[in-house]
């Protein structure tokens, strides 16, 4: 089964401590990797689209990279305002352009 | 990026009634837009995909008499929840493509829509 998992659900950092949010996915023949960011009852803001194992894509303090297998998100030297709900997402095999599945998300809390 | 937006951001209604909201693409055209179901804590469901100009596609268990959609141009699409239920409460997300050469399976999202339902 097609299938998109995260990890973890939930991180708490305090500001500056640096890690990694994972994305591991299953589905054959990837057409591209999405990550989001939402922040409490607002929709998805769009982070990143990775398309091929190596590639890298940064934006600020943020860095995701891909392999054959999953996704990394890098947050070096998190902020408070860096706290939200990370969402990673696949186009689904088969379907219409556009078509994805989620992950349900990693939720980062960033403490001052 | 590409700006969507929707309206109404929150709506309360009573249980029958029918409610509309709107999703629309600011500042480029978009043939493709997608709406979503969201409950608390949970991930996004694909409800439909809504296509400029044809009838949407519906996602298995999405009863489309009950959710309709119109993408009646290339910067609007509507879904009217008809007959409402307390059930149908939850947050109603729109996306939209941009169809631009290096992103054409992006999807930029609106900020949603609260329904509540009496």
């Amino acid at each position: 089964e097609d299938q998109v998992t995260q990890s973890p659900e939930a991180l708490r950092l305090q500001e500056g401590e640096s890690s990694s949010l994972n994305c591991s996915y299953t589905v054959s023949g990837l057409r591209g990797l999405f990550w989001y960011r939402q922040d409490p009852g607002k929709g998805p803001e769009f982070l990143f689209t990775l398309y091929s194992a190596g590639e890298e894509k940064e934006k600020e303090r943020l860095k995701a990279t891909l392999t054959k297998k999953e996704s990394f998100l890098h947050i070096t030297a998190p902020k408070p305002e860096d706290s939200a709900t990370y969402l990673c997402a696949v186009n689904r095999p088969g379907g219409s352009q556009g078509n994805l599945i989620f992950g349900k998300g990693t939720k980062l809390s960033v403490k001052p | 990026g590409a700006v969507v937006s929707q309206h109404p951001s929150r709506v309360i209604c009573k249980s029958g009634t029918s409610v509309k909201i709107e999703c629309r693409s600011l500042d480029f055209q978009a043939t493709t837009m997608f709406w979503y179901r969201q409950f608390p804590k949970k991930s996004l469901m694909l409800m439909a995909t809504s296509n400029e100009g044809s009838k949407a596609t519906y996602e298995q268990g999405v009863e489309k008499d009950k959710f309709l959609i119109n993408h009646a141009s290339l910067t609007l699409s509507t879904l009217t929840v008809t007959s409402a239920h307390p059930e149908d409460s939850s947050f109603y997300i729109c996306s939209a493509l941009t169809g631009l050469a290096g992103e054409a399976d992006t999807q930029y999202f609106g900020p949603g829509t609260r329904l509540t339902v009496l």
